[in-house]
């Protein structure tokens, strides 16, 4: 099946600081990536949906200079919170789509982000 | 846009016995209906999905059905094991917008051995 992954799985950083997260298809080439983030108990909150060599498209309310996404390549997506605040801290979790699928989604592991 | 509810929140089963969960969807254009597991500080993993040209798909000892007039799908799982026990997800997403899944708010799954 379709393999997602994500580093770190666990990052803990200081007030003030810029934290990139990765996510990578491992054995697909994802055109779309996806950018989730989950509060404790809460279900998943799409972030933003990032297209390969184009700008990412924002969900409302989500602030595109505090998170920045850049899908580099067919397999690589970033995302970095910049000057983290402990508001911050979540679960961030990628999914990628298959193009050779329908229209699944598959989730990355997932990172724990903790903003001291 | 589309909103899924899901239910119950939390499900306790004997291992063994059978569980279902119920997810429903406001949009009738809603074509593609996926269900996900996730297991504490896991990322969801993508178990079944169903589209909406078919009322049933099984895999196993999960199935998912949808009715696409009362606007609900429900995910199945036969013989109950304690790895069963996690959280799940239902979502849904119109073709308008199949970029964006609509996920339900969660259904925590434990299995009592």
């Amino acid at each position: 099946g379709a393999v997602v992954s994500q580093h770190p799985s666990w990052v803990i950083c200081k007030s003030g600081t810029s934290v990139k997260i990765e996510c990578r298809s491992l054995d697909f080439q994802a055109t779309t990536m996806f950018w989730y983030r989950q509060f404790p108990k809460q279900s998943l909150m799409l972030m933003a949906t990032s297209n390969e060599g184009s700008k990412a498209t924002y969900e409302q309310g989500v602030e595109k200079d505090k998170f920045l996404i850049n899908h580099a390549s067919l397999t690589l997506s970033t995302l970095t919170v910049t000057s983290a605040h402990p508001e911050d801290s979540s679960f961030y979790i990628c999914s990628a789509r298959d193009p050779g699928g329908y229209n699944e989604q598959f989730f990355g592991p997932g990172t724990r982000l903790t903003v001291l | 846009g589309e909103n899924v509810e899901q239910h119950p929140s939390t499900l306790s089963v004997q291992e063994g016995d059978s569980a279902v969960i119920k997810c429903t969807y406001s949009d009738s254009a809603s074509n593609y209906f996926p269900w996900y597991k996730q297991e504490l500080g896991k990322g969801p993993q993508l178990i079944i999905d169903i589209r909406s040209n078919v009322g049933e798909k099984k895999d196993q000892r999960i199935a998912v059905t949808l009715n696409k007039t009362a606007k609900h799908f429900s995910l199945h799982i036969t013989e109950t094991q304690p790895e069963d026990s996690a959280v799940y997800f239902c979502a849904a997403t119109p073709p308008y917008n199949f970029n964006k899944f609509y996920f339900g708010s969660g259904t925590k799954l434990n299995v009592k051995p």
